[in-house]
């Protein structure tokens, strides 16, 4: 069993859609959790960035980590066309600054 | 643009070939990490650079290895490839704080291997 699991998708919404997307761990150890964009052909940047439980905002996008459930989201409020890209959850914790990533899920916002 | 540079952008090579990777961190930031990207298996971190120190070792095959240099830049040397190893390769980097604190990495725009 993989250290993070995240649905590849991929992932179609019309525009102004909300869109959610998830990422499931094992190791309860993470303490910090990443969301990375990446479009094609590009690396990583990231989106946002969450410590332990809770949920942080910023603009259309929300974060959200549920640590009980070792369960974390994104949503996007009102996509845009220009949205679509792989979505890469990432986490670490413990000894070292690796960072765990999901395989990515791609989304398509249809205009 | 997020400072970190990475060259070549792409290199097609034979199997059995030895190439070299090479990336240029953000101005001011000591670490360096290396992932593989490929379709099947996402993201991997291969392994950490601090300040010229290996840091920290991810799933690096022995055929890999890596160094960094006193100007802080990185080369990642992949010798006799295989079809498999056909990813895209990014570079990452930043200050290197100790664990237990956040630490955001910055990635270069990768640099796609493709073995024949």
């Amino acid at each position: 069993q993989k250290e993070v699991e995240q649905d590849p998708g991929p992932l179609s919404v019309p525009e102004g859609a909300i869109v959610s997307l998830n990422c499931t761990y094992s190791n309860s150890a993470f303490q910090y959790f990443m969301w990375y964009r990446q479009y094609s052909r590009k690396g990583p940047e990231l989106l946002m960035y969450t410590y332990s439980s809770g949920n942080k905002e910023d603009g259309r996008f929300t974060a959200q980590v549920d640590k009980s459930s070792k369960y974390i989201s994104l949503f996007i409020r009102d996509s845009q066309p220009s949205d679509s890209a792989t979505y890469l959850c990432a986490m670490n914790g413990g000894a070292t600054n690796k960072l765990i990533f999901g395989t990515g899920t791609l989304l398509a916002v249809q205009p | 643009d997020s400072g970190v540079t990475q060259t070549p952008k792409h290199l097609i090579t034979a199997t059995g070939q030895r190439v070299t990777l090479r990336c240029s961190p953000r101005s001011g930031d000591l670490s360096v990490y290396w992932y593989q990207q490929s379709l099947d298996q996402g993201l991997q971190f291969l392994i950490q650079y601090y300040n010229g120190e290996e840091r920290a070792k991810g799933n690096i095959l022995e055929r890999f290895s890596a160094q960094q240099f006193p100007d802080l830049h990185s080369e990642l040397n992949l010798s006799s490839l295989e079809l498999g190893d056909s990813a895209l390769y990014f570079c990452a980097s930043n200050l290197g704080l100790s664990s237990g604190r956040y630490n955001e990495q910055f990635f270069g725009p990768g640099t796609r291997l493709t073995v024949l």
